[in-house]
């Protein structure tokens, strides 16, 4: 079936270096997309999202590629800090986002090394 | 001031019994959902609320019932629990399609 997945279910980096997480969907309808951090405890908390009608969109440190052609996504994180430390999940909604829920995926462990 | 919240926090109880979780959000947001993540930290969509109005049910359990008694609470009903309903449930709003959700600190559901 339709699905949203990540590559690798641990990231370790050192601090102050930059850090890649990638993420597959296989949805070809999928049109809204969105990163998530979530940290111990805590809920899913919004990072960045991005249109199919981009495919790169820029925030504070943080970046989201997008490969409609390959239906890949990305989310780069520049000079990573401690507190980056977090499970990152890929979401995907194909009619759009609001309405219906959000198609999530496995969810990467990023580990900041000291 | 918390944007989603989630009562309780933390729920154990026995098998068979029923709970309520509540959520409610000050953001204004037309449409709420809840969400369910395992001990795998999968997460997956379980019901949306529009305007109180069930938009998607997830091939969730009848025993799941949401109820929204205004826009900016739904409640997540549960009949006699089961062990595999033990996980993390987590409220979120949003303002309407084409927009990020916002997700509520979760309630950790132990059914024994």
């Amino acid at each position: 079936g339709e699905s949203v997945g990540l590559h690798l279910p641990t990231l370790s980096v050192q601090e102050g270096d930059n850090s890649i997480i990638n993420c597959a969907y296989s949805n070809s309808a999928s049109d809204y997309f969105i990163w998530y951090k979530q940290e111990s405890g805590k809920g899913p908390q919004f990072i960045i999202d991005i249109r199919s009608n981009m495919d790169k969109r820029q925030g504070q440190r943080v970046t989201v590629l997008l490969n409609k052609t390959v239906k890949h996504l990305s989310l780069q994180i520049a000079a990573t800090q401690p507190g980056d430390s977090a499970v990152y999940f890929c979401a995907e909604n194909s009619s759009g986002g609001g309405a219906d829920g959000l198609t999530f995926g496995k969810g990467t462990h990023l580990i900041i090394q000291p | 001031d918390t944007a989603v919240s989630q009562t309780p926090k933390y729920l154990v109880t026995q098998m068979g019994n029923d709970k309520s979780i509540k959520c409610e959000q000050n953001l204004g947001h037309d449409t709420m959902y809840w969400y369910k993540q395992d001990s795998k930290k999968f997460l997956k969509i379980m019901f949306s609320y529009n305007n109180k109005e069930l938009i998607i049910n997830e091939t969730v359990p009848n025993r799941f019932s949401p109820k929204s008694p205004d826009k900016a609470h739904l409640n997540l009903h549960i009949n006699s629990l089961e062990l595999g309903d033990s996980a993390v449930y987590f409220c979120a709003s949003s303002p309407g399609t084409d927009y990020e959700q916002y997700f509520g600190p979760g309630t950790r559901l132990t059914v024994t």
